[in-house]
């Protein structure tokens, strides 16, 4: 059984360019959730998708934007980056059911920097 | 906002038993409390979660007090690899968009 992947593990971009970050998911899980975590907090939850609809959404702007794939793979997408994007990007991935708990794995991140 | 508190910071002698409490004074009747940690620049890692009863798994435990305001992360035998930001999360049962809200953590160093 494979655990959550990311790629790439990191990347640079200038201010105003486009990045596309990727997740495979645990095998079984069809739930995808992502985080955003800067320097020195915690992870802040950006979307989650679910059989490849977006299944709630935290405080972040329309230029995060992500997709998520049959296979369950997922995109998330950042258009005009700034300076404050600059962090750890995570996915987790879980086993949505229609009651109970599901936990989420995590992925070990891409690290963002912006310039 | 973060539903839990934690101390900010502990210490902890190898092979000692490290107790990592946290107070979630306002969790509802279907809350779970979630357990993480993540050591650093790595993804957080997953321990142990648990509703009303005391859970344990091979890498922890979990005490959960009866009125369910309170629980406390055991490692029974700390080392040097357990040196991380452990985060408590307490998260409903299923619901649509379902999301970990996490707090700041307490970060526990292990010391020789």
């Amino acid at each position: 059984e494979t655990g959550v992947t990311q790629s790439p593990t990191h990347l640079i971009k200038t201010r105003g360019q486009q990045v596309t970050l990727r997740c495979s998911s645990q095998s079984g899980h069809n739930t995808v959730s992502w985080y955003q975590q800067a320097l020195g907090q915690g992870p802040q939850f950006i979307f989650q998708y679910y059989r490849e609809e977006e299944n709630g959404r935290g405080n972040f702007p329309p230029r995060f934007s992500g997709l998520q794939f049959p296979n369950y793979s997922s995109e998330l997408n950042v258009n005009a980056l700034e300076l404050d994007d600059s962090a750890l990007y995570l996915c987790a991935s879980s086993q949505s059911v229609l009651a109970g708990s599901e936990t989420q794995y995590f992925g070990p991140g891409t690290r963002l920097l912006v310039l | 906002d973060a539903k839990t508190t934690q101390p900010t910071s502990m210490d902890c002698a190898e092979g000692r038993a490290a107790n990592l409490p946290c107070n979630h004074s306002t969790i509802s009747g279907n809350e779970y409390v979630y357990w993480y940690r993540q050591i650093h620049s790595q993804g957080p890692q997953y321990i142990i979660h648990g509703l009303k009863n005391n859970e344990t798994n091979e890498m922890a435990s979990l005490i959960i007090t009866e009125d369910r305001k309170s629980s406390t992360l055991i490692l029974p035998h700390a080392t040097l690899r357990d040196t991380a930001v452990y985060y408590c999360i307490v998260r409903p049962t299923y619901v649509r968009g379902n999301k970990l809200v996490f707090g700041a953590g307490t970060i526990l160093r292990v010391k020789s």
